[in-house]
């Protein structure tokens, strides 16, 4: 069973499009989180949830806008997509807002054109 | 991110030599954690350090931490191609889970 999934793995697409990532766990985790990983191979935090609440929200465009129906869902809604939006997006989840182990998803590479 | 610096950027290495990679924080750090990124592909959690002095290993990946110095070590011992890839190392610098990471050590083993 694959703990973090992220749909989909691959994404292209056009800018000024909308475009959805989702993200699963089957951890059990109460914490999940997004996190981006640019062409340098930086990887930064954007949003992280905690209990369907958000409580990390760093300093993202707005176009960007993540949705946690529940504890083991959180989806990444990104509008008018640009092409600095390119990058490899990661999903990630916990099992506290403490210091505990994350665990990332495969990643979704998205390309914007 | 500039709060944390790992060296050396890339390594390489022949198969069966050992190697350290560094990890540095300019903050206090509430917990370091190493991953492993393969090309292309998520991160593999490897472990996770708390403590001051506290050492950890994994098959033949020990990482340990120096409190003091806000610094934390990855050595790998007799190094395999299966070791290749990028390591990352991650901070909780808040106290609230929320990491920052290093630039990454990317890896090659020549056999």
């Amino acid at each position: 069973d694959t703990a973090v999934s992220q749909t989909p793995k691959y994404l292209v697409t056009q800018m000024g499009n909308d475009k959805s990532i989702k993200c699963e766990q089957n951890l059990g985790h109460d914490t999940m989180y997004w996190y981006k990983q640019d062409s340098k191979k930086f990887l930064k935090i954007m949003f992280s949830y905690n209990n369907k609440e958000l409580i990390i929200n760093e300093t993202v465009p707005n176009r960007f806008s993540p949705k946690s129906p529940d504890k083991a869902h959180l989806n990444l809604h990104i509008n008018s997509l640009e092409l600095g939006d390119s990058a490899v997006y990661f999903c990630a989840s916990s099992s506290g807002t403490g210091t505990y182990e994350q665990y990332f998803g495969p990643g979704t590479r998205l390309t914007v054109t | 991110s500039q709060e944390l610096e790992q060296s050396p950027q890339s390594l390489i290495v022949q198969e069966g030599k050992n190697l350290t990679i560094n990890c540095t924080s300019s903050k206090t750090l509430y917990g370091l954690y190493w991953y492993k990124q393969k090309y292309g592909e998520g991160l593999i959690f490897l472990m996770m350090l708390q403590k001051g002095g506290e050492e950890k290993s994994h098959e033949k990946i020990t990482a340990k931490l120096d409190e003091k110095k806000q610094q934390s070590s990855l050595h790998i011992t007799a190094s395999q191609p299966s070791h290749a890839g990028i390591y990352l190392c991650g901070a909780d610098i808040t106290y609230g889970n929320k990491l920052v990471f290093g630039a990454g050590t990317i890896l090659r083993v020549k056999s």
